[in-house]
């Protein structure tokens, strides 16, 4: 199975800085990367698909990059509603792991 | 608006069975791509299995853990997904969301739904 690893697996910031959660997998795949945010209780919630494409009704603050086996999610402004854990996933090879998850708090 | 609604979840006794639901509204279920993934405090989140569609003849996949154990399947009629768990073990205690896929066989996933909690003792 392809490994994927976060870092960091926490990140404290305050409303208006810039973050960036990266992702790695333990082989190559392309760019057949997804990156979620899950809020406390919820479900996670798909933010973008092949590592840079924005899924519809997610603000452009949001953005991805990457290919191969290093990807990134960066949020260019922090807002209070972005607070939450992030988790990456590949979807290159069967089966499609996740990330164990960065928690962002203030 | 795409809703998944989950049902059937609760307490099971290790080595028991429990069967899940998943009913969806607002998009045309039988061109879908449909999965289970769990979620559980220690393993995080985990792709459980996929049912494709009837051009696909409808095959399954299944991730190890609990290949031969669960099974997977749908009912186009009535916009459903199921899950049949048997042998329950301690380590499958998780929530079990329903997702569908994208579009095109990229198997990511794209709506979710609440969840269910299923809880396993031994």
């Amino acid at each position: 199975d392809i490994q994927m690893t976060q870092s960091p697996s926490t990140l404290s910031a305050s409303i208006g800085d810039r973050v960036t959660i990266t992702c790695w997998a333990s082989h190559t795949i392309s760019s057949w990367l997804a990156w979620y945010q899950q809020r406390p209780g919820k479900a996670p919630k798909l933010l973008i698909f092949k590592a840079s494409t924005l899924e519809g009704g997610v603000p452009s603050r949001f953005s991805g990059g990457g290919f191969g086996t290093e990807f990134t999610l960066t949020i260019s402004s922090l807002q209070p509603d972005d607070f939450a854990t992030y988790y990456c996933q590949q979807y290159s090879t069967y089966p499609y792991t996740f990330g164990q998850g960065t928690k962002l708090e203030i | 608006e795409v809703q998944l609604v989950e049902s059937g979840g609760g307490p099971v006794d290790g080595g028991g069975s429990l069967r899940l639901s998943c009913g969806s509204f607002g998009f045309t279920f039988s061109n879908t791509w449909m999965s289970w993934v769990r979620q559980s405090p220690g393993k995080g989140l985990e792709w459980v299995a996929r049912i494709k569609t009837k051009p696909e003849g409808w095959t399954t996949d299944y991730a190890a853990p609990v290949k031969g154990r669960f099974t997977i399947w749908r009912d186009d009629s009535k916009n459903m997904m199921f899950l049949q768990m048997n042998s329950l073990r301690t380590e499958d205690t998780a929530v079990y969301f329903c997702t569908t896929e994208a579009p095109g066989g990229a198997c990511y996933f794209r709506s979710w739904g609440q969840g269910t909690l299923v809880s396993v003792s031994s």
